[in-house]
Formats: structure tokens, C-alpha cells, sequence
């Protein structure tokens, strides 16, 4: 079993939608997680960034954590085209180094 | 500042070369690593450095070596490749080990 489970997808949705793209994974002790994206050919960037269970919102996007199911989940709401992209979810321990472990990426398309 | 930078974009071995896959950094970051990114895999981490002089293995290191010699540069050796060593290659920086990764654009490699 993979420490962090997320499905690759393709996911397609038509241009305003609301995106809901998730990660579960298995080991209680990652403390931080994150999001980034990734364009074609090009190296991912960090989207969202939290330490906690919760929300944490930074404009169209809203990232979610609950430790207790061990599920984080990425929000985006009113999608554009531009958010056509693979979206990588991440954690880390904090005691090891700053290692992270990576989920497979969800390749999402939003059409107009 | 020009971020993460990684030479050469793209590279076609033969099985048994040898390369280096150069990052250099010019953010002042003590923290660096090296990433293979393969379809239906994510992100794995091949080895990361804390600082200069200190380098440490990853969750796929065999097969690549690397060194610190300064703050700015952490090269990735190819010993001798192997076709399973056709992949994506990206460098990571950050301020310190739990801070935010930034990623450099890729070396896209084929060993024949």
C-alpha cells in the first residue's frame, strides 16, 4: 500500500464548475501538507501549504485536512481553462530532513 | 533571482553513460534534493542535501550519486545508466526543511 493514495484521473469539467480533488493517506505522522500544481512540461508549484486540520482558503482555492481520516482534500471553485493542469498533493514528517512523499497527481481539464 | 535552474532541458544516453544533471539555486537555500517523476508514480525523492557537505538517501537512491560542495549547487550523477533510469528529473530548494519546495523545470531523460 502506497503511503499516499490520490486518483490520477483524467478529471473533466466544464469551465465554473467546482473541483474537489483528494488524497488519503496511511501514516498518522506527517505534520504539514501541501498542494502543487503542475503544468505540461514544466516543474509543479506550490499551491497551498498547511500545518493543521481545518480549512485554509487563499481565493478560488481551499485546501482541507482532516487527520483523524486521514483525507486532505484541494477546492476550487468558479474553475477556468487556465486551471487545466496535474495537481500533486505532498506531506512531510518534519523530523526527517524536509522529505516529502508525493501522490500520483490528478490531471484535470476544464473546458470552456 | 532565477530560482532553481537545471541543465541540460532534455539528454539521450546509452545504457552504461555516465552524466551529471546539473541544479544550481541562487536563493541562498540549504535545503535541495532531486526528484523522479515517472507516469502513475508522482514524485519520488532520489537524495536531498541539509547543507552544504551533507547529503543523505531518498526512497529511490540506487543507481544516482550526488554532493554538496557548495550552498548553491547539487549535481545528480547517472553512474552507468539503465533504461529504468528514463525519467523526469527535477530539483528542489527550499529555505529550510519545512518550508516551501520550489522546483526547478525538469531534465527530461532517455537511456536507450
Amino acid at each position: 500500500q502506497k503511503e499516499v493514495e490520490q486518483d490520477p484521473g483524467p478529471l473533466s469539467v466544464p469551465e465554473g464548475a467546482i473541483v474537489s480533488l483528494n488524497c488519503t493517506y496511511s501514516n498518522s505522522a506527517f505534520q504539514y501538507f501541501m498542494w502543487y500544481r503542475q503544468y505540461s512540461r514544466k516543474g509543479p508549484e506550490l499551491l497551498m501549504y498547511t500545518y493543521s486540520s481545518g480549512n485554509k482558503e487563499d481565493g478560488r482555492f481551499t485546501a482541507q485536512v482532516d487527520k483523524s481520516s486521514k483525507y486532505i482534500s484541494l477546492f476550487i471553485r468558479d474553475s477556468q481553462p487556465s486551471d487545466s493542469a496535474t495537481y500533486l498533493c505532498a506531506m512531510g514528517l518534519g523530523n526527517q530532513g524536509g522529505k516529502l512523499i508525493f501522490g500520483q497527481g490528478t490531471e484535470l481539464s476544464v473546458k470552456p | 533571482n532565477a530560482g532553481v535552474t537545471q541543465t541540460p532541458k532534455f539528454q539521450v544516453l546509452k545504457t552504461g553513460q555516465s552524466m551529471t544533471l546539473q541544479c544550481a539555486q541562487d536563493m541562498n537555500h540549504e535545503y535541495m534534493s532531486w526528484y523522479r517523476q515517472d507516469p502513475g508514480m508522482g514524485l519520488r525523492l532520489i537524495h536531498y542535501s541539509v547543507g552544504a557537505g551533507i547529503t543523505d538517501q531518498g526512497e529511490v537512491p540506487n543507481g544516482y550519486n550526488v554532493s554538496r560542495s557548495t550552498t548553491e549547487d547539487f549535481p545528480l550523477r547517472l553512474l552507468s545508466a539503465a533504461p529504468s533510469q528514463t525519467s523526469v528529473y527535477f530539483c528542489a530548494s527550499s529555505y529550510s526543511t519545512t518550508d516551501t519546495q520550489y522546483f526547478g523545470p525538469g531534465t527530461r531523460l532517455t537511456v536507450l
